[in-house]
C-alpha cells in the first residue's frame, strides 16, 4: 500500500513554455501533499506544502505565482512551473500522507525536468 | 528551527565492510527519525525510521537508533553489498502536536553517497 505515482517522469520544454507535474495517490486518500525539489548532488528542499481544498503553503524563498499548486481532490496534486527557465531545471518530488500513515508518507519517483 | 546534519561524503567501502553513516539533530519537541535511501534515478525509498527515544529503526540489515541525549540517528549496517550503493538521506519530522501543517513536512539532512565496490 501507499504508492504515490508522478507524471511524466521525465520532461524536455524550451524556454518561456509551462510545465505541469502530476502526483497521485494510488492507493490511499492524501489529505496533505508535500513538493520538494532536489538539486544534483544536493539534498531535497521543501518547496511547498498542499492540503485538499485550500491554498498551498509555500516555504520561504519559493516563488508561488512562478510554481502553482492546485491540490483538487484527495489523490491528485499538481505543480505547474510556469514560464520555465534553464535554472528551474531539477527533480521535483512529491510525497503524499494521510493521517493513517504516520508523519512520514510516502514519495513518488520524482519528475525530472530539463529546460533548454 | 529545525536541521539535520549528515556525515560529508562520499563514502566507499569494500562489500562486506561495516558502515557508518553519521547523524545529528536540531529539534524543537520531540521528532520523529527517518532513514531514506534514493538508488540512481529514483525515487526515495523509507528506509526506517524511529518515532521516540531509544526506539531501535532497522530494515534490510540497517539499523539506527535514536538517541535524544546525543540528538543523534547513525545509521549502521554490519556488511554492505554492492546493491546498497546509493545516497542516503537522515530526516525529521515534527510530531503531530507541533501545530497545523507541520506535521508530516520532513526536513533532510544533505545526503551522503555510498559507492560498494566488490
Amino acid at each position: 500500500g501507499a504508492v504515490v505515482s508522478q507524471h511524466p517522469s521525465r520532461v524536455i520544454c524550451k524556454s518561456g513554455t509551462s510545465v505541469k507535474i502530476e502526483c497521485r495517490s494510488l492507493d490511499f486518500q492524501a489529505t496533505t501533499m508535500f513538493w520538494y525539489r532536489q538539486f544534483p548532488k544536493k539534498s531535497l528542499m521543501l518547496m511547498a506544502t498542499s492540503n485538499e481544498g485550500s491554498k498551498a503553503t509555500y516555504e520561504q524563498g519559493v516563488e508561488k505565482d512562478k510554481f502553482l499548486i492546485n491540490h483538487a481532490s484527495l489523490t491528485l496534486s499538481t505543480l505547474t512551473v510556469t514560464s520555465a527557465h534553464p535554472e528551474d531545471s531539477s527533480f521535483y518530488i512529491c510525497s503524499a500522507r494521510d493521517l493513517g500513515q504516520g508523519a512520514q508518507g510516502a514519495f513518488g519517483p520524482g519528475t525530472r525536468l530539463l529546460v533548454l | 528551527g529545525n536541521s539535520v546534519t549528515q556525515m560529508e561524503g562520499p563514502v566507499t567501502l569494500s562489500e562486506e565492510a561495516f558502515l557508518t553513516i553519521n547523524c545529528t539533530y536540531t529539534a524543537t519537541g520531540y521528532p520523529s527519525l527517518f532513514w531514506y535511501v534514493q538508488y540512481p534515478g529514483e525515487g526515495l525509498q523509507l528506509l526506517l525510521k524511529a518515532t521516540k527515544a531509544d526506539d531501535k529503526g532497522s530494515n534490510k540489515g540497517f539499523e539506527a537508533t535514536y538517541r535524544k541525549e546525543t540528538t543523534s540517528f547513525h545509521l549502521e549496517k554490519g556488511s554492505v553489498q554492492v546493491s546498497d550503493s546509493a545516497v542516503y538521506f537522515c530526516a525529521l519530522s515534527l510530531p503531530l502536536g507541533a501545530g497545523g501543517t507541520s506535521y508530516g513536512k520532513l526536513t533532510f539532512g544533505q545526503g551522503t553517497i555510498l559507492t560498494v565496490h566488490p
